[in-house]
């Protein structure tokens, strides 16, 4: 199969820094994408790595390791505003996005 | 421009009778997927367009589920009889070329089957 897993829900205060995780089946991978999704809102694309490494932007950076199928997303400086769905979703070699079932975050004051 | 939009927001149907849900996706845009997220689930994908073929349907859940595209843009989704196991968002989302690009989503259709 091509499962994708990320922890269900994560709390985190406003100010720190939190990483959220995906793991994924390596077989056919063809890229990495992270959405941000607010309740009842559309997802939004936050970041897509295909290469190994960190890819940074603004206060939120992506990381990959393709051979490990691993990908985290670090949030820093977090703002009350972030508090929302993460989703992470693998691109198979035919192009289709196979979503995780996304992490709701939850920041306190 | 104008992102990707969708109607109607919300749907409300009685099981058994058919729904059309519409999107209408970025200008210039010629990819156009459908997905369904249901409570508690992630996005499950339906349907994908290249202009106005579907090279790839393998995600309809059944034969009572049908997408057309037009003209190269709007789409509708319909779903004939419907059941209350259909009740979920339905997003759309389009790309600019196919499924090497960013997809960006609309805000979704939400279906209750009563």
């Amino acid at each position: 199969g091509q499962n994708i897993d990320q922890p269900t829900e994560m709390t985190a205060t406003e100010g720190a820094i939190v990483q959220i995780n995906c793991t994924y089946q390596t077989s056919g991978f063809n890229g990495l994408f992270w959405y941000q999704q607010h309740a009842g809102e559309a997802p939004t694309f936050l970041s897509y790595n295909v290469l190994d490494g960190l890819e940074e932007k603004g206060r939120f950076s992506s990381f990959l390791s393709r051979s490990k199928g691993y990908s985290y997303l670090l949030l820093k400086e977090l703002q009350m505003k972030d508090s929302a769905s993460y989703l992470c979703a693998r691109r198979n070699q035919g192009g289709k996005l196979i979503f995780g079932q996304g992490t709701e975050l939850s920041v306190k004051p | 421009g104008a992102g990707v939009s969708q109607s109607p927001s919300n749907k409300v149907t009685e099981k058994g009778k058919d729904v059309e849900l519409r999107c209408d996706p970025i200008s210039g845009h010629t990819a156009l997927y459908w997905y369904r997220q249901s409570l508690g689930q992630g996005l499950e994908f339906l349907i994908y367009f290249q202009g106005n073929s579907a090279p790839d349907k393998s995600g309809l859940p059944s034969d009572r589920f049908s997408a057309e595209r037009t003209g190269g843009s709007v789409s509708t989704l319909t779903i004939q009889r419907t059941q209350q196991e259909d009740s979920a968002v339905y997003l759309c989302a389009s790309s600019l070329y196919g499924f090497q690009d960013t997809q960006y989503f609309g805000p979704g259709t939400r279906l209750t089957v009563l």
